[in-house]
């Protein structure tokens, strides 16, 4: 099974605009760190927020936000105000603190957003 | 700032060739990772190293090595080169520790193509 499910091969959206990227994770450990990714075109991946299990609230990074679910194992990205540069391929990754190796990160197929004028 | 840095933006050799791709990190994390990423496929790990000398096989690492002597360098070899070994490679460095939110730091990636 998929550790690391995005459902949304591409996505558009409007400048301005507020768009979710969706993530669905799957795991038994109890405690795990989920994190959101930007790779532009040029190719470096770029951190963006970071939200761990037993964190109480979303995590907010500027216009980034975590919108987790944690009984629905979901940790979608919501980016808002959209801007020309938010495009980009986006990947959700986990850690699994208990399970394996600690520092390992599971990714997920990624998510092209592009935004349009 | 942590800095990543990937010998080469982009590789072209031929099959059956040894191929060594370097990485270098000056921020003296323990860890660091070798991922390739294919389209529709994200990034894959194909090896990971958590000290000097050490090394543990990630999810795909038929057909690679890698070698670990200094800290800061993690080199990835592909030992005969093969045309499905055309892709991305991106090499990553992070702390070690059990503390869950220590993001992994990319490099640029280097773009290898297998002729």
């Amino acid at each position: 099974a998929q550790k690391i499910t995005q459902t949304q091969p591409g996505m558009f959206v409007q400048e301005k605009e507020a768009v979710t990227l969706d993530c669905t994770y799957d795991t038994s450990d109890p405690s795990y760190g989920l994190f959101w990714y930007k790779q532009p075109s040029s190719g470096e991946m770029i951190f963006l927020i970071y939200q761990g299990s037993y964190d109480q609230q979303n995590a907010t990074e500027g216009r980034y936000s975590l919108n987790f679910q944690k009984a629905r194992k979901s940790a979608n990205l919501v980016i808002s105000a959209s801007q020309l540069g938010d495009s980009a391929m986006y990947f959700c990754a986990m850690r699994e603190i208990n399970t394996g190796t600690a520092s390992k990160l599971t990714f997920g197929t990624g998510t092209r957003l592009q935004v349009t004028l | 700032d942590v800095k990543v840095t990937q010998s080469s933006r982009y590789l072209v050799k031929r099959t059956g060739e040894k191929v060594f791709l370097e990485c270098v990190q000056d921020m003296d994390h323990e860890n660091m990772f070798w991922y390739r990423q294919d389209p529709g496929l994200g990034l894959r790990l194909i090896y990971f190293s958590y000290d000097v000398k050490m090394k543990e096989k990630g999810d795909i690492p038929e057909g690679y090595s890698v070698s670990r002597e200094k800290k800061e360098r993690f080199s990835l070899i592909l030992e005969s080169a093969s045309t499905n070994q055309t892709s991305m490679y991106l090499c990553a460095s992070s702390l070690r520790g059990q503390t869950s939110n220590q993001p992994q730091h990319f490099g640029d990636g280097t773009r290898l193509s297998i002729l």
